[in-house]
């Protein structure tokens, strides 16, 4: 059980390029979401899924495309990269008799140059 | 609208002695309360929630945190601070139940041997 998984670890764009973070989850959660974690900034939220089909914009959802094809699997793209996109990038999910708390994955580290 | 605020981006305390990491919120419904901590290069794990029943909340590794309606807060307290503590601590707050969460700055604890 390898509970949330995100790759890659770490990433280096030029802005402009285009990319996909992976994640994926074993616990059939049905919740999913996307946070970024700046320096202190905290953690915030950028897409987030009730469902598979069903996603939503949060806090800051500019620049990045959510789709959720599957209960597994959530990923977040980067269309067109620019520098303030650099950043830790986490998915979460929950659900279930584990509603009321959020399984994070380890994070991506992005650099856009 | 929700929001949060640690006090103290910083905390430094020694082993053995009282660990107190401070939180309030502002929420315009019952908010849902959590605190996450972070070790380095990690995601986060949950430590302790409020989901509106006992105003005081015991979690993993000893740490506990009390709601207090009437001052907003829901600070995170530990009897006697461990090396192992040593970490980046959030708080975050909803009202939607686990959705949306919205995170505080962060307070990043050291412990001095």
């Amino acid at each position: 059980n390898a509970g949330v998984t995100q790759t890659p670890k770490f990433q280096v764009l030029k802005t402009g390029q285009s990319m996909t973070l992976q994640c994926a989850q074993d616990m059939n959660h049905e919740y999913m979401s996307w946070y970024r974690q700046d320096p202190g900034m905290g953690l915030r939220l950028i897409h987030y899924s009730v469902g598979a089909g069903i996603t939503d914009q949060g806090e800051v959802p500019n620049g990045y495309n959510v789709s959720r094809s599957t209960t597994e699997d959530f990923p977040l793209r980067l269309l067109s990269a620019a520098p303030s996109q650099t950043s830790v990038y986490f998915c979460a999910a929950h659900g279930g008799s584990s509603y009321n708390e959020q399984f994070f994955g380890p994070g991506t580290r992005l650099t856009v140059l | 609208a929700q929001s949060v605020t640690q006090l103290g981006s910083h905390v430094s305390v020694s082993e053995g002695a009282l660990v107190l990491l401070r939180c309030n919120y502002s929420s315009s419904v019952p908010p849902y309360l959590f605190w996450y901590v972070q070790y380095p290069n990690q995601g986060l794990q949950l430590l302790l929630k409020y989901t509106s029943a006992a105003t005081l909340v015991k979690g993993i590794n000893g740490f506990e945190a009390e709601f207090k309606k009437s001052e907003t807060s829901f600070h995170l307290t530990k009897p006697s601070a461990h090396m192992s503590d040593a970490a980046e601590y959030f708080c975050a707050v909803s009202q939607f139940g686990n959705e949306k969460l919205t995170f505080g700055t962060g307070t990043r604890l050291t412990i001095i041997p």
